[in-house]
């Protein structure tokens, strides 16, 4: 069954402090992995896509990583700011018009 | 902006209201489609267009009635809906449907609230 999940569910940070999020997923054929910010009341924003051959890519204060023989990606946020609060969403994409969503993870970022 | 414009961005309806979503994107995409976010839950396909032609949906109820007269518009049908239909209802474009031109660029959405 292709999947994605997603952890830790939400999470609270001091600003200028990093944070890593975690992605696994379950599906096949896999075709690229995106990363996605949402902020409340809007629709979601590409960060970063990564194909199996890449393991990391960097967008600005955002680096995430992909192992593909685990199955497993990460976002992690360096230097957090009061804006970086949001849902990010994991998306596993396998070719096709099949794409696979996360439930996403709730980033709380304060002073 | 992401070229994608959605409207209402909020819209309140009873159970044997008729209305419909509206969507429009700017940026010559050939796909389109439309998403339900519910809370806490990942986001769910309804529908996908290529090239005005609908190629997928997602074992979505018939009161869902989604229309694509060109390939910049893409309109969602709402008639007899359930109060568990209310969500954050969801556009999307993409140059394509497949390979690696498959970033979705959103619209902001539709708060529907059913009644």
């Amino acid at each position: 069954k292709n999947q994605v999940e997603q952890s830790p569910q939400s999470l609270i940070i001091l600003e200028g402090k990093n944070c890593t999020l975690q992605c696994n997923y379950t599906v096949s054929p896999f075709s690229n992995l995106r990363w996605y910010k949402q902020d409340t009341g809007r629709g979601p924003v590409s960060l970063t896509i990564m194909t199996f051959s890449e393991n990391t890519k960097s967008n600005g204060r955002y680096t995430a990583t992909l192992d593909a023989d685990t199955k497993q990606s990460s976002l992690h946020i360096t230097a957090s700011q009061l804006s970086d609060s949001a849902s990010y969403i994991c998306v596993a994409h396998t070719g096709g018009f099949k794409t696979i969503f996360g439930a996403g993870t709730r980033l709380f970022v304060k002073a | 902006e992401t070229g994608v414009t959605q409207t209402p961005r909020h819209l309140v309806m009873g159970m044997t209201n008729k209305k419909s979503l509206k969507c429009e994107q700017h940026l010559g995409h050939n796909a389109m489609y439309w998403y339900k976010q519910s809370a806490k839950k990942p986001l769910e396909l309804m529908f996908v267009y290529s090239l005005e032609e609908r190629v997928e949906n997602n074992s979505v109820p018939s009161r869902f009635s989604p229309e694509c007269p060109n390939s910049s518009h893409l309109f969602l049908h709402l008639h007899t809906l359930q109060p568990e239909d209310s969500a954050l209802y969801l556009c999307a474009s993409s140059q394509d449907s497949t390979g690696m031109n498959t970033e979705a660029f959103f619209g902001q959405g539709t708060r529907l609230t059913v009644v």
